[in-house]
Parts: structure tokens; C-alpha cells; sequence
């Protein structure tokens, strides 16, 4: 079955950088799209972008260009999104989803990694 | 970028009621809208993809509808276990976006 099982939690101060793991299975990881979901309360969800394991090929929401960097390892299956200059604005719950092959919607999600900037 | 208007944002009713949830689009999105599930501290769920269609595992008490910019989840006889925040996801065009979510609960 489908299992996308993510990093933990992490706590980090204002202008550092994270970078946080989905590491996937049951499935052919180089063949799917993974996308990048935050979650704020209050905020709602927000699509961050997707990235293209096979080939590395991405697509971010122009709003999080330059705060995320989407990667994957084709070797461990893992896919990683790294978020740079991080403010309290950035503090969230992030997931990461596989995307379907024929309409590229978001089907199966990771538990979810809460990353709470703080000083 | 496409804005989701989801309404209503609570929504409280008893067991076995008939449940409407309501996502309205700032423009058309050619039925390229999903329905997912989120239970507290849990990972989303989807339920149906392009406005009608039940994922697989999903119960039959879950359905959608619509076309244009006006979509529907219906829940045809509330169970306990359907108590989440609901929320829809245009995947028409890029950036993908969301409604704002509708919590549900029972009476």
C-alpha cells in the first residue's frame, strides 16, 4: 500500500533554514509526482509546488518561489523540501502527497510535519 | 489564482441527517475539483476526484456534484466516524487551491 511517512517535528530560529523528508513506498516513487501542501490554522491549506521524481522537473506556487526548494533522491525514495530565511509566518504543519499520473491532483498524504519557527 | 469559497465553515447535525457541503469557484474549473477529509491529527483523506467520483474504500454515503464554479459534497445518512473538517481542492490550473475547510460535527 501507499505510504508516505514523513520527518519529525522541528523547532528553529528566525533566518535559519529546514529541510524535511518523505520518504515513500509501495509504489514507484520515479513515476509519480509529489507534491507540497502547508497548513496553517486559521490560514487553510496552500499548494507550496510539486516536483517530478524521474527527472527532478518542478513546479512551485509563485508565492513560495525562493522560500522552498524541492528535491528528491531517487536511490532512498525519499523526496525533501527546504525552507530558507524562515520567519513565524513560515511555522506550519507541511505535507507531502503523491500526485495521480492522469490528473496531478494530490490522492495519498504523509502524516504531516509540524515546523514551528521560534527563538 | 483560482480563489475556493467554502461554505459553511461549522456545520453541526445529528446522526443520520443528510450533510451538504458547499465549494464555489472564482471562475470555471471544468469539474476539476476534489473532496478530502481530515480527522483530527490525521493526514488528509480524499474522498471523491472531479466532482463525482468516490475513491476507492470511500462509503457510498459520501457523493459529490456540480459543474461551472458550483460544487457540492452531500453525506446521505451522517455517521459518528464522519466527524472531520472537510475541504476542496481545484486542480484545474496551477497553483492548485483550496477552500477554507468546513468543520463537522454531531449534535
Amino acid at each position: 500500500q501507499v505510504q508516505l511517512q514523513q520527518s519529525g517535528a522541528e523547532l528553529v530560529k528566525p533566518g535559519s533554514s529546514v529541510k524535511i523528508s518523505c520518504k515513500a513506498s509501495g509504489y514507484t516513487f520515479t513515476s509519480y509526482d509529489m507534491h507540497w501542501i502547508k497548513q496553517q490554522p486559521g490560514n487553510g491549506l496552500e499548494w507550496i509546488g510539486w516536483i517530478y521524481p524521474g527527472n527532478g522537473n518542478t513546479k512551485y506556487n509563485q508565492k513560495f518561489n525562493g522560500k522552498a526548494t524541492l528535491t528528491a533522491d531517487k536511490s532512498s525514495s525519499t523526496a525533501y523540501m527546504q525552507l530558507s530565511s524562515l520567519t513565524s509566518e513560515d511555522s506550519a504543519v507541511y505535507f507531502c502527497a503523491r500526485g495521480t499520473t492522469d490528473y496531478y491532483y494530490p490522492d495519498y498524504w504523509g502524516q504531516g510535519v509540524m515546523v514551528t519557527v521560534s527563538s | 489564482d483560482i480563489q475556493m469559497t467554502q461554505s459553511p465553515s461549522f456545520l453541526s447535525a445529528s446522526v443520520g441527517d443528510r450533510v451538504t457541503i458547499n465549494c464555489k469557484a472564482s471562475q470555471n474549473i471544468n469539474k476539476y475539483l476534489n473532496w478530502y477529509q481530515q480527522k483530527l491529527g490525521e493526514a488528509p483523506k480524499l474522498l471523491i476526484y472531479n466532482t463525482n467520483n468516490l475513491q476507492t474504500g470511500i462509503p457510498s454515503r459520501f457523493s459529490g456534484s456540480g459543474s461551472g464554479t458550483d460544487y457540492t459534497l452531500t453525506i446521505s445518512s451522517l455517521q459518528p466516524e464522519d466527524v472531520a473538517t472537510y475541504f476542496c481542492l481545484q486542480h484545474s490550473s496551477r497553483p492548485l487551491t483550496f477552500g477554507s475547510g468546513t468543520k463537522l460535527e454531531i449534535k
